[in-house]
This record gives C-alpha cells, sequence and structure tokens, in this order.
C-alpha cells in the first residue's frame, strides 16, 4: 500500500542555519506529493505542493523537489527563523487510484522543528 | 473569505457522554474529512465523505458517527463507546478526492 516515511524529529537548529526534513515515499501510480505546517494549538496548513515528477515546490523560502528516481520530496530552506518552529507533515494522494480510501492523502508522522534564537 | 470552521476550538465532557464537533466550510469543496491527532502519533483517518449523503469509514472509526446532510457540514459525534476521547480533532475539506486538503483550527476534546 501507499505510504510516506519521515524523519523522526524533533529537530533543533539555530537561528539562520540550513534545514533539511527527509521524506521517501511508496506509491503503486503517480502521486501528488505536500508539504504541510502545524504551529502549535492550530490545524495544518499548505506549506507547498508537487504534482509530477521533477516538479518544485516553493513557498516562504521553503522548497522541495518530487524525485521519482529515488521516490523522495525532501523539504529544505537556507536560512531558518524562530518562526519555522512547527510540525512539518509530508504527504502523498495518489490521484490515479480514485475510490475507495486510495485516493485519500496519507501523511507522514510530523517532523517537530525547533529554531533557537 | 472562504474556509472551514471548526466549532468549538475546546471541548470538555464528561465519561458516558456524547458529544458533537462542528465543521462547516463554504469552499464548495465536495470532499470532508475528519482525523484524530494525539502527540507523536501523527493525523488518523476517523471518517471521510466524498458526496453529500455519502460517507465512509477511516482507520479509526470505532466509537466515532457522522452525518453528511449538507455539503458544507459534516459533524463528527463522539459517543460514550470511544474509549479514549481525548485528542485534539482536525477536520479537512478538498475539491475532490486526492487534492490537497484545507484544514480547521481543530477542536481539543478532553474527557474528565
Amino acid at each position: 500500500g501507499n505510504s510516506v516515511t519521515q524523519m523522526e524529529g524533533p529537530v533543533t537548529l539555530s537561528e539562520e542555519a540550513f534545514l533539511t526534513i527527509n521524506c521517501t515515499y511508496t506509491a503503486t501510480g503517480y502521486p501528488s506529493l505536500f508539504w504541510y505546517v502545524q504551529y502549535p494549538g492550530e490545524g495544518l496548513q499548505l506549506l507547498l505542493k508537487a504534482t509530477k515528477a521533477d516538479d518544485k515546490g516553493s513557498n516562504k523560502g521553503f522548497e522541495a523537489t518530487y524525485r521519482k528516481e529515488t521516490t523522495s520530496f525532501h523539504l529544505e530552506k537556507g536560512s531558518v527563523q524562530v518562526s519555522d518552529s512547527a510540525v512539518y507533515f509530508c504527504a502523498l494522494s495518489d490521484r490515479g487510484n480514485y475510490g475507495g480510501s486510495q485516493g485519500n492523502l496519507i501523511f507522514g508522522k510530523g517532523t517537530k522543528l525547533s529554531v533557537k534564537p | 473569505d472562504g474556509g472551514i470552521t471548526q466549532s468549538p476550538k475546546y471541548l470538555f465532557r464528561k465519561e458516558g457522554q456524547n458529544v458533537t464537533l462542528s465543521c462547516e466550510q463554504n469552499l464548495n469543496h465536495d470532499a470532508m474529512y475528519w482525523y484524530r491527532q494525539d502527540p507523536g502519533q501523527g493525523l488518523r483517518l476517523i471518517y471521510y465523505s466524498q458526496i453529500v449523503n455519502d460517507f465512509q469509514k477511516g482507520d479509526i472509526a470505532e466509537g466515532y458517527s457522522v452525518s453528511r446532510e449538507k455539503k458544507e457540514s459534516f459533524p463528527l459525534t463522539v459517543t460514550s463507546a470511544q474509549k479514549n476521547p481525548t485528542a485534539f480533532y482536525l477536520c479537512a475539506s478538498s475539491p475532490e478526492q486526492g487534492y490537497g486538503y484545507t484544514f480547521g483550527s481543530g477542536t481539543r476534546l478532553t474527557v474528565v
């Protein structure tokens, strides 16, 4: 079945450090890939997405490239800020398999990021 | 502005009582979802609905019930049969199955 695996946290960085959060996936079709962010006490917000191989999603300085050959969608940011402290979720949607539960988004377990000043 | 609204933000329930969590969206989305989030466990799907008057069980439906009488509304009832209901509940919607979701801000349910 489809699945998403994220690196376990928590990840603690100093302000202005480089961030990578690894995400790999298993899917039978041609999934769309997403990164969501959750700030404390809030719901999830879509951060970026990519719908086909080699697409790069980007938003607010974050980037992720859809790598079909390595089945990965790693999240990166060149210089993190304290305000980036949150939980980050990688997700996939296998829209090639409509019907039943296979078309729903599947989420990784989340990676908590703490950025210290 | 279009969005998805969950209410209340905090909810306290006595053991043995049913409680209903509200989820309303004005995005004209067909699909709606309920997730449960526990510390360190990510999101677990409770129920989802792809169209009005139809819904499907997710991975942890036992002890929960839903209805989808209107496109805009997808309320979740946590019944007394749910043994460990204390959690953060998230509602989401999408234009159709497989697209990115828009999430509400969540309801934190505590059993006292």
